[in-house]
């Protein structure tokens, strides 16, 4: 079964300032990845997701991730962070092959922006 | 709006009380999943269903129900609701899993 760690649960940050959130996948073959972002009292939304091809993806709102297979790690990036990216962010990792049984989510790493 | 749209946003029940959260999906999506989100634990899958006819469950079927009615809805009912399942859920499609999940906007629930 596959699995996700965010080893950071929470990070502050200054406005202006770079971004990287760390998240480990375990699966045995090359997984799809994904980033998701919560604002406080909303649902997800996909950010960015790997699935082949080149290891560094682009997402919305200037983020983006690379994908280390030697590292089993699909990190999170954004040069200078806004107030407005306050919030909680999800790597998950879903299982190649097909089916429907469901995205695994990391326990989230909660983002603070300081002014 | 397109998208996943979950009623009703907040509810209180007590101990014991049934009640059933709906999901609706007008993205023609095929799998259909409801989570729950709890504060350190991230979200945990419930249950799911690969397609109209079919439900699987998640980690965390205890104490739970779903019924897909339709290509389009997919109910999740608690029988005897309990404090334990106090939580924000959320209601999610795909068309398969590589495009990603569309969430709704989640269910705030408390069982007192």
């Amino acid at each position: 079964a596959q699995s996700v760690t965010q080893p950071d649960i929470h990070i502050t940050v200054s406005e202006g300032a770079s971004l990287e959130l760390r998240c480990n996948y375990s699966y045995g073959a090359t997984p799809y990845l994904f980033w998701y972002v919560q604002s406080p009292g909303q649902g997800l939304q996909l950010l960015l997701k790997y699935f082949s091809g080149d290891t560094l993806v682009q997402g919305i709102k200037g983020f983006e991730a690379e994908f280390k297979r030697s590292q089993s790690s699909f990190n999170l990036r954004k040069p200078s962070v806004h107030w407005s990216d306050a919030a909680e962010y999800f790597c998950a990792v879903g299982a190649r092959g097909g089916g429907a049984d469901g995205l695994t989510f990391g326990k989230g790493t909660h983002l603070i922006i300081q002014p | 709006n397109a998208g996943v749209t979950q009623t009703p946003k907040f509810q209180v029940l007590k101990t014991g009380q049934s009640m059933t959260l709906q999901c609706a999906q007008d993205m023609n999506h095929n799998s259909m999943y409801w989570y729950r989100q709890d504060p350190g634990m991230g979200l945990r899958l419930i249950y799911y269903s690969a397609s109209e006819g079919t439900t699987d469950k998640g980690e965390v079927p205890n104490g739970y129900n779903v019924s897909r009615l339709n290509k389009r809805e997919f109910s999740l009912r608690l029988e005897s609701a309990a404090p334990s399942q106090t939580s924000v859920y959320f209601c999610a499609s795909s068309e398969q899993v590589d495009y990603g999940y569309t969430f709704g906007s989640g269910t705030r629930l408390t069982v007192v």
